[in-house]
């Protein structure tokens, strides 16, 4: 069975600083790999995905992803922290092989200081 | 504007009163799915539809039923809720349910309490 792992519930950041945002994942096929934010009273908006075209995947709001087989992780940088970006965020991973389920990890709330 | 609607955004209920929330979709997506949300758990998938008629359950399914009876809505069902059902609710629709046509959009989600 797929499971995702986010290290850290709460990752604070100064504006300006780098944001890093681990996530692991557990798959016995190749996986399609998935980034989610969801600002405060909002729904989750895609960041970015991988879907095996390309290791190194570049979303929106500066935002990119690293997929490593070896290490099954696909953490989420962004170079320079804006105040902007305070959000939840989560990872999700879905089966290549089967139907559409998301298997998300518990989410990483960001929170940015000046 | 492509977006997956959800009503009502915030119901408070009481215990056994049955409740529907609605969700519309009109991107023509194949696939919708429901999802809960409750902290340190992240999303969990409750019902999914595949097409019209076509339904199944998912991770946590008891106490929900769904229907889909036309491919842009999927409405969400509690025939009897029990303040266990107290979360965050999100209606997700995407265009196919395998390779590339999986990228999910979300509603803006329902907030339900259960006292």
């Amino acid at each position: 069975a797929q499971s995702v792992t986010q290290l850290g519930s709460h990752v604070s950041v100064s504006e300006g600083a780098l944001v890093l945002l681990r996530c692991n994942y557990s798959s016995s096929v190749p996986p399609y790999l998935f980034w989610y934010v969801q600002y405060p009273n909002q729904g989750l908006q895609l960041l970015l995905k991988y879907t095996s075209a390309a290791t190194l995947v570049k979303g929106i709001n500066g935002f990119e992803a690293e997929f490593k087989k070896s290490e099954t992780s696909f953490h989420l940088t962004k170079p320079s922290a804006h105040m902007s970006d305070a959000a939840e965020y989560f990872c999700a991973v879905i089966s290549s092989g089967g139907y559409n389920k998301l298997i998300f990890g518990a989410g990483t709330r960001l929170a940015v200081h000046p | 504007e492509a977006q997956v609607t959800q009503n009502p955004r915030y119901l408070i209920t009481v215990t056994g009163k049955k409740l529907t929330v609605t969700c519309s979709q009109n991107m023509n997506h194949e696939y919708m799915s429901w999802y809960r949300q409750d902290p340190g758990l992240g999303l969990r998938q409750i019902y999914y539809s595949m097409n019209v008629e076509v339904t199944d359950k998912g991770d946590v399914p008891e106490g929900y039923k769904v229907s889909r009876k036309e491919k842009r809505n999927f409405p969400l069902i509690l025939e009897s809720p029990s303040p266990n059902q107290t979360s965050l609710y999100f209606c997700a629709s995407s265009l196919g349910y395998t390779g590339l046509n999986t990228e999910a959009f979300f509603g803006q989600g329902t907030r339900l309490t259960v006292v």
